[in-house]
């Protein structure tokens, strides 16, 4: 069935320095790649996404890159801030046809100062 | 941008009760999704409702439910509560893929 793998669980950064967080999906139908973040106690918020017809997508200090022969995608943070310490889920979905997300495990990112 | 309100916030019920949640978006986007948040399994999907029409269900038991209504409103149903329906049950527009603040619900 739908599918997402999320690596790493958590990882732990300088602040500074730069966070890879990687997912892959199983669906070869998958179109659409969102990426949230989720402070404790917070809602989900979406900070950044994209759809197969595109490669990679930037947003200031983040990005977003998609391998579609390899069903990967994977979220970039450069220059990682305190608050930037959060929990990270990748997600895909067949949005032409769906909204249904199917969401990664979640990477617990923690930015030391 | 987008808003949407959860009632209640949060809930204490026992096993064998039920539960209804309800979710309002603002008026004119026609998508509803529920999904359900646990520390074991994460975000799991419940539900998806497209102008009042289900049009996807998640790999939940029959005791979970749910349904829009005309003014987009929607609600969820959990029938006979087990512990393991504890949870942060989060509803979303997905149109812009913005998320309510969620329910959270304690079984004792």
């Amino acid at each position: 069935g739908e599918n997402v793998e999320q690596h790493p669980s958590t990882l732990s950064v300088q602040e500074g320095d730069s966070a890879v967080i990687k997912c892959t999906y199983s669906d070869s139908a998958s179109n659409y790649f969102p990426w949230y973040k989720q402070e404790l106690g917070k809602r989900p918020q979406l900070i950044i996404d994209i759809r197969s017809n595109v490669g990679e997508k930037k947003d200031q200090r983040i990005a977003v890159t998609l391998n579609k022969t390899a069903k990967h995608f994977s979220l970039h943070i450069t220059e990682t801030q305190p608050e930037d310490s959060a929990v990270y889920f990748c997600a895909a979905s067949m949005r032409d046809s769906s909204y249904k997300l199917i969401f990664g495990s979640g990477t617990r990112l923690l930015v030391r100062p | 941008k987008a808003g949407v309100t959860q009632t209640p916030r949060y809930l204490i019920k026992t096993r064998g009760q039920q539960v209804t949640l309800s979710c309002s978006p603002i008026s004119g986007h026609r998508s509803v999704s529920w999904y359900q948040q646990t520390p074991g399994q994460g975000l799991q999907f419940l539900f998806e409702y497209f102008s009042e029409t289900q049009r996807n269900k998640g790999n939940f038991p029959g005791r979970f439910s749910g349904r829009q209504f005309s003014n987009s409103r929607s609600e969820m149903n959990v029938s006979t509560l087990e512990l393991g329906d504890s949870a942060l049950y989060l509803c979303a527009i997905q149109e812009t893929q913005y998320f309510g603040p969620g329910t959270r619900l304690l079984v004792l």
